[in-house]
């Protein structure tokens, strides 16, 4: 199968950890990379690779894997966090991509 | 500074033809893959597709395989989103975006199609 399932909706209480999960075949062969989209922007990269933060985001974000779910982890959740967060990986012998449904992140 | 500028938004008809643009600058626009992703409203990301302006070697998604076109004209460091015919079902934003991963994102561009 080449999709990649998220949660709808997620909340976590101010200042608390949260996890966000992307399941998928392709995350045994290809690590996720995670996009932070708000309201009316484009997406922003947060996390690629094994566990690579693009300079200018906050190290609050992180990533990990293990077998066929993705994770990102956001620790000490603000305020600024609240938005809408996608998984994607390669698939298809590198030759595609694919996106994950979309994780709403609420936070309390 | 990396940039990718999208053309402003559309307004078409059903039926009628379309082209939009992703300006690169700020890097070798030969040297990465250049993608398209749709968002329908209120919906979420899609990867349609994407293109090698070095040698225009093009990937599309099953999903919209024939429905669309990528190109790309390296000489002015821009590549391009075509449909030949629009339906009411294309109105979405439309982004361009660097790739892998997709580091760097274009604005997007809103096309709207009535009937």
């Amino acid at each position: 199968s080449s999709e990649l399932t998220q949660d709808p909706a997620v909340s976590v209480a101010l200042g608390q950890t949260v996890r966000i999960t992307c399941q998928g075949d392709s995350l045994r062969d290809y690590y996720a990379s995670w996009y932070q989209q708000k309201p009316g922007q484009a997406p922003v990269l947060v996390i690629s690779g094994k566990n690579n933060r693009p300079s200018g985001i906050s190290d609050r974000f992180s990533g990990s894997t293990s077998g066929n779910t993705a994770s990102l982890t956001i620790t000490g959740a603000q305020a600024e966090d609240e938005a809408d967060y996608y998984c994607d990986s390669r698939v298809n012998s590198d030759k595609h991509v694919v996106f994950g449904g979309g994780t709403k992140l609420t936070v309390l | 500074e990396v940039q990718l500028v999208q053309s402003e938004a559309e307004v078409k008809k059903v039926g009628e033809s379309l082209k939009i643009a992703c300006k690169g600058s700020g890097y070798s626009f030969t040297s990465y893959w250049i993608g398209w992703v749709r968002q329908m409203p209120g919906k979420g990301l899609e990867w349609m597709g994407f293109i090698f302006p070095s040698d225009s070697d093009t990937r599309y998604s099953p999903s919209f395989q024939g429905h669309v076109t990528i190109s790309a004209d390296k000489s002015i460091n821009t590549a391009y989103l075509h449909w030949s015919s629009l339906k009411a079902s294309d109105t979405a934003i439309y982004y361009c975006a660097r790739n892998d991963p997709f580091d760097y994102w274009g604005r997007g561009t809103l096309v709207t199609v009535s009937s």
